[in-house]
């Protein structure tokens, strides 16, 4: 089964300051990797994905991500962070194998961002 | 773009009482799963259907069930309510194949008094 861990659990950035969350994840097998947000209220919504291929992800709103496969990590970074990223993040994967595979969610990293 | 559609998006029900989640997948979308937030939580998924087959399960309680229907949306029925099951219920959909994303609705928040 797999795993993922989020070791920051509450962020508090200045905007403009840059961001970065971790996420490792524990697998024995190939995996799909995603960040989510879930803005205060509302559902979750898919930031970036990696499926294969160029490491270096780059996702809506200014975000990216980079599968570094030798430290089963996936962090998240943004050069500058604005108020309007203040959310809760989560790292997630599922097997790239076979159909209808299941998330497995870290923790969540709740980010606030002040003015 | 159309998105996944879930209802009702919030219900309150009294311990023991049975309640009815809906999702409707996006268009042309041939894949659900369900998943359960509790409050200050990551989702934990309950179960998925592909193609109106039941494909993985986990951690869903006995009490409560689901199935996929012919035009792909799925409802998720939860009898003998407690007070544990309070929590958001969020469908997400996805086009199946290994590089599939999948999408979220907007959730249900059920409150069990």
């Amino acid at each position: 089964a797999q795993s993922v861990s989020q070791h920051n659990h509450h962020v508090i950035l200045s905007e403009a300051a840059s961001l970065e969350l971790g996420c490792n994840y524990s697998y024995g097998g190939t995996v799909n990797l995603f960040w989510y947000v879930q803005y205060p209220g509302q559902h979750l919504q898919l930031l970036l994905k990696y499926f294969s291929g160029d490491p270096l992800v780059k996702g809506i709103k200014g975000f990216e991500a980079e599968f570094i496969k030798s430290k089963f990590s996936f962090n998240l970074r943004k050069p500058s962070v604005q108020w309007s990223d203040t959310a809760e993040y989560f790292c997630a994967v599922n097997p790239h194998t076979g159909t209808a595979s299941k998330l497995t969610f870290g923790t969540g990293t709740r980010l606030q961002v002040t003015l | 773009a159309a998105g996944v559609i879930q209802s009702p998006r919030h219900l309150i029900k009294e311990k023991r009482e049975t309640a009815t989640l809906k999702c409707y997948p996006i268009p042309r979308h041939d894949t659900v799963y369900w998943y359960q937030q509790g409050p200050g939580q990551d989702p934990q998924f309950l179960i998925s259907f592909y193609e109106k087959m039941q494909s993985d399960k986990g951690s869903i309680p006995d009490r409560f069930s689901a199935q996929q229907f012919s035009d792909y949306h799925s409802e998720l029925n939860m009898s003998s309510l407690e007070l544990g099951d309070s929590a958001l219920y969020f469908c997400a959909s996805s086009s199946g194949g290994r590089r599939h994303e999948q999408y979220f609705g907007p959730g249900t928040r059920l409150t069990v008094t």
